[in-house]
């Protein structure tokens, strides 16, 4: 157990809809990243936060969004959904004060658009 | 993070020795290894990190030159259940994206 939490583990949807995906890091983690993982593909990320502010983007598409609340956990929420939407989405948390790069992941979400 | 290039993927027999080694030839000074194991449909997790010389762990150990261009995570005695994706990282987290690679996908044989 990496002490992240993910919810839901599993959601299926109708394309054009919206989801909110939440992460709540480790106890003591200020830094929240996002992945989308989608099949047999690599992880590509999405966005960080750190301590309620946007840290980095990444690959992240305008339809997707997200924010990191004041108790440190984070929601991603994904809008008008597209078949392409559908992949597992990961949520990692850091130590603070240490080195290297050493982030801790969830189960992930597995977003089925359909 | 700095980059780096590791083998796509690799294939073993169970009870082996396994090393995947991972190229990184713009390591700065003040950067880390870092080595990740991703099984499928699961978030990856960390196994092993170093910054010079030889880290050994329960999961693994990561040999490290003096040049720090490259580094080697070795698997002892593998089984099955090592079947995954390694990810090699090199970079200090604070100020960085975690951006992972392909990684090298280990297949072990029975």
């Amino acid at each position: 157990d990496s002490g992240v939490t993910q919810t839901p583990k599993h959601l299926i949807t109708a394309t054009g809809q919206r989801v909110t995906l939440r992460c709540s890091p480790r106890s003591g983690d200020l830094s929240v990243y996002w992945y989308q993982q989608s099949l047999d593909q690599g992880l590509q990320f999405l966005i960080q936060y750190y301590n309620g502010e946007e840290r980095a983007k990444g690959n992240i598409l305008e339809r997707f969004s997200a924010q990191q609340f004041p108790d440190l956990h984070s929601e991603l929420n994904l809008s008008s959904l597209e078949l392409g939407d559908s992949a597992l989405y990961f949520c990692a948390s850091s130590v603070v004060g240490g080195t290297g790069v050493e982030a801790f992941f969830g189960q992930g979400t597995r977003l089925t658009v359909v | 993070l700095a980059k780096t290039t590791q083998p796509i993927s690799m294939d073993s027999y169970e009870g082996q020795e396994v090393n995947i080694t991972c190229s990184h030839n713009n390591i700065a000074t003040n950067d880390y290894i870092t080595w990740y194991q991703q099984f499928p449909s699961q978030g990856p997790r960390f196994i092993i990190q170093g910054y010079k010389t030889k880290v050994t762990n329960e999961v693994a150990s990561l040999f490290i030159p003096a040049d720090r261009k490259s580094s080697t995570l070795s698997l002892p005695r593998v089984s099955l259940s090592d079947t995954a994706v390694y990810y090699c990282l090199v970079g200090v987290y604070r100020d960085d994206k975690i951006i992972f690679g392909k990684g090298t996908r280990l297949h072990i044989l029975p």
